[in-house]
């Protein structure tokens, strides 16, 4: 079993919907959790950093934990075509005094006009 | 966040020679992290470089394949020794600012 789980997708959608992209874990010593955003030919763009369960709100976008279940979630509300990008989820446990990041495969998200 | 910026953004090498990947962040870092973006892959972590130190290595990477230099606090180096077609991926380096860890663009490494 890996450590961290993503569907790769690709997940495709209509301008306005709401997204669901999702990530489940079974490390439970995973202390962060963050969503970047990677666009082609870019590098992994930081969109949410959380630490506790729960939800964490930064415009149209939604950060979910959930550690007892170990599942992470990112809503995206009203999507636009330019949200089209991959979407990675990644989680740091603490190690040896500084924290190393275990990513998931990332889900590729088209968002059409 | 820090800016990082990363070059060479791109480079098509022959089997058997070495490329330097730059890294240099806008401010003073502690921890700087060298990954590694294979095609339908997770990011896998090479290694970790502090300042005035020698790097840490992730299993299945080892220093002379992978020779880091971290000589202050803004800036680092990649080198990819002895390449061979399987190297060719996208590196990444990235820095820890407290929380959040910030990447560069990336270097599309192609071995031919």
């Amino acid at each position: 079993q890996k450590e961290v789980e993503q569907d790769p997708g690709p997940l495709s959608v209509p301008e306005g919907a709401i997204v669901s992209l999702n990530c489940t874990y079974s490390n439970s010593a995973f202390q962060y959790f963050m969503w970047y955003r990677q666009y082609s030919r870019k590098g992994p763009e930081l969109l949410m950093y959380t630490y506790s369960s729960g939800n964490k709100e930064d415009g149209r976008f939604t950060a979910q934990v959930d550690k007892s279940s170990k599942y992470i979630s990112l809503f995206i509300r009203d999507s636009q075509p330019s949200d089209s990008a991959t979407y990675l989820c990644a989680m740091t446990l603490l190690n040896s005094g500084y924290s190393t990041l275990t990513f998931g495969k990332g889900t590729m998200l088209l968002v059409s006009p | 966040s820090a800016v990082i910026s990363q070059k060479p953004s791109r480079d098509i090498c022959q089997r058997g020679t070495s490329l330097t990947i730059q890294c240099q962040v806008d401010s003073q870092v502690t921890m700087m992290f060298w990954y590694r973006q294979q095609p339908g892959q997770s990011l896998t972590l090479i290694a970790t470089a502090n300042q005035g130190s020698e790097a840490t290595y992730e299993s299945g990477f080892v220093i002379d394949k992978f020779p880091i230099s971290r000589p202050n606090l803004t800036f680092s180096t990649l080198t990819v020794s002895n390449m061979s077609p399987e190297d060719s991926s996208i590196y990444l380096c990235s820095a820890d600012r407290g929380y959040g860890y910030t990447f560069g663009s990336g270097t599309r490494l192609t071995v031919v």
